[in-house]
C-alpha cells in the first residue's frame, strides 16, 4: 500500500494549458502539501492544508489553486501553464507537531 | 524567518569512506529536525530525525545528533556504500508544522 499517492507521475504539455495533479494519503494524516522541487532540487513549500482547510499558501501565483475535498485528498490545479511551471511537484502530509512528512513520487511536469 | 543550511555538493567519496554532510539550522522556538533521502527518479524517503536538543538520530548506519549550542545536525556515516548514492536533504519543521528544507546536498559513491 503505498502511502502517499500522487498521479501523473509524468505530465507533458503546452503552454497556456490547464493541468491537475491529483494527491491521496491513506495514512489518516490531518496536514497536507504541495511542495515544488526546481531543476537544482531545491524544495519550496506551495500550500499546506490542516483537515480541508488552507493554512499556508507561500508567494504562489494565482493560477495555482489547490482543492481539498477531504482530509485525505489534496489536488493541485495549474491555470495557463508557462514554461516556468516545469519542476517535479511533490505531494506529502504529515500529523501535527514534530512527526515527520510522508512524501509521495512526485509528478514531473514539463511545460513545452 | 527560520531556514536550513546545508553544504553544497557533489560529495565524491569512495567506498567506505566516511561521510559528513553538514546542516545548520535557524529557528525561533524548538524545531524537529530531519534528513531525508531521494533517490534518483524517486520522492524523498526520511532517513533519521530527532526532536529535541541532544537527541541522536540514526538509521542505516547514518546518524546525527541535534546540537542545539551549534544550531547544528550534521549527517555522518562511517562506511558508505555504493548504494548510498543520492540527494540528501536536512530540513527542520517548526511549531506550525511548516517544513523548510535545505537545498540538499549529492553524494555520488564510487566503488
Amino acid at each position: 500500500d503505498t502511502a502517499v499517492s500522487q498521479t501523473p507521475k509524468y505530465l507533458v504539455t503546452q503552454m497556456g494549458n490547464d493541468k491537475s495533479i491529483k494527491c491521496e494519503q491513506n495514512l489518516g494524516h490531518d496536514t497536507m502539501y504541495w511542495y515544488k522541487q526546481d531543476s537544482k532540487k531545491f524544495l519550496k513549500i506551495m500550500f499546506s492544508y490542516n483537515n480541508k482547510e488552507l493554512i499556508i499558501n507561500e508567494t504562489v501565483p494565482n493560477r495555482f489553486s489547490p482543492k481539498s475535498p477531504d482530509k485525505a485528498h489534496l489536488n493541485l490545479h495549474i491555470n495557463s501553464l508557462e514554461l516556468g511551471d516545469s519542476a517535479v511537484y511533490f505531494c506529502a502530509s504529515s500529523e501535527p507537531l514534530t512527526t515527520e512528512a510522508f512524501f509521495g513520487q512526485g509528478t514531473r511536469l514539463t511545460v513545452v | 524567518g527560520d531556514s536550513v543550511t546545508q553544504m553544497e555538493g557533489p560529495v565524491t567519496l569512495s567506498e567506505e569512506a566516511f561521510l559528513t554532510i553538514n546542516c545548520t539550522y535557524t529557528a525561533t522556538g524548538y524545531p524537529s529536525l530531519f534528513w531525508y533521502v531521494q533517490y534518483p527518479g524517486e520522492g524523498l524517503q526520511l532517513l533519521l530525525k530527532a526532536t529535541k536538543a541532544d537527541d541522536k538520530g540514526s538509521n542505516k548506519g547514518f546518524e546525527a545528533t541535534y546540537r542545539k549550542e551549534t544550531t547544528s545536525f550534521h549527517l555522518e556515516k562511517g562506511s558508505v556504500q555504493v548504494s548510498d548514492s543520492a540527494v540528501y536533504f536536512c530540513a527542520l519543521s517548526d511549531i506550525f508544522n511548516k517544513f523548510y528544507f535545505g537545498s540538499g546536498t549529492k553524494l555520488n559513491v564510487k566503488p
